[in-house]
């Protein structure tokens, strides 16, 4: 089945180690995002990428970066990860405008 | 300015009674608008989504919602509800500022009593 898949589903991380995340589709869709959700609050945009073009939200904050080496893959890196970058990071993906398909999720633990 | 709101953070159903979950938009023009279900733990799952033409979309789970423009609203229902439909619930509404971004309310939780 198509499907957008996100690597690992729990990551425990130190305080100020860098991290990655990764997402992978199978979709072949051209537009793929990254969001934060937190507890019991909505999904907040980071970034997001059209095609090969880079998109940051002006409220991101610069310790959040992201990799799209292909059409099938996107990366988040956290180059100094916080207590309050502990959080839900959902993966989506979809082909213009026409809705997202998520992935499950990586939940961040930083310790 | 584009917004969604969710006026119940949390609603309690008991099994088998009927369910809507509010959502209303501020939008420009007409917009797409969505429902997701999300479970703990887990992503976002599109339980359906109204582009244009019928205003009564119907969608996975037995779920349905209705656009109404004179209210801006686009309220989700279900019939007669189930124990496993007990999750967070999120509308969502766009295209924002010309983009491929989509606005996400700040979700219902859906308590569901045996």
């Amino acid at each position: 089945d198509a499907m957008v898949i996100q690597n690992p589903r729990y990551q425990v991380t130190q305080f100020g180690k860098p991290v990655t995340l990764s997402c992978s589709q199978t979709l072949n869709h051209n537009v793929m995002y990254w969001y934060q959700q937190k507890s019991s609050q909505a999904p907040k945009l980071l970034f997001h990428y059209y095609d090969k073009d880079f998109n940051n939200e002006a409220d991101t904050p610069d310790n959040f970066q992201s990799r799209r080496p292909n059409t099938s893959f996107c990366f988040l890196d956290i180059r100094s990860p916080g207590l309050g970058d502990a959080a839900m990071y959902l993966c989506a993906t979809s082909r213009d405008q026409g809705g997202y398909t998520f992935g499950s999720g990586t939940r961040l633990t930083v310790v | 300015a584009q917004s969604v709101t969710q006026p119940d953070i949390h609603i309690t159903v008991s099994e088998g009674a009927s369910l809507e979950l509010r959502c209303n938009y501020s939008y420009g023009a007409t917009p797409y608008l969505f429902w997701y279900v999300q479970s703990p733990g887990q992503g976002l799952q599109l339980l359906l989504k109204y582009f244009s033409g019928d205003t009564l979309v119907q969608g996975i789970k037995g779920f349905e919602a209705e656009f109404k423009r004179s209210q801006s609203s686009f309220n989700l229902r279900k019939p007669s509800v189930h124990w496993s439909d007990a999750a967070e619930y999120f509308c969502a509404v766009g295209p924002s500022g010309g983009t491929y971004k989509y606005i996400f309310g700040t979700g219902t939780r859906l308590k569901v009593l045996a």
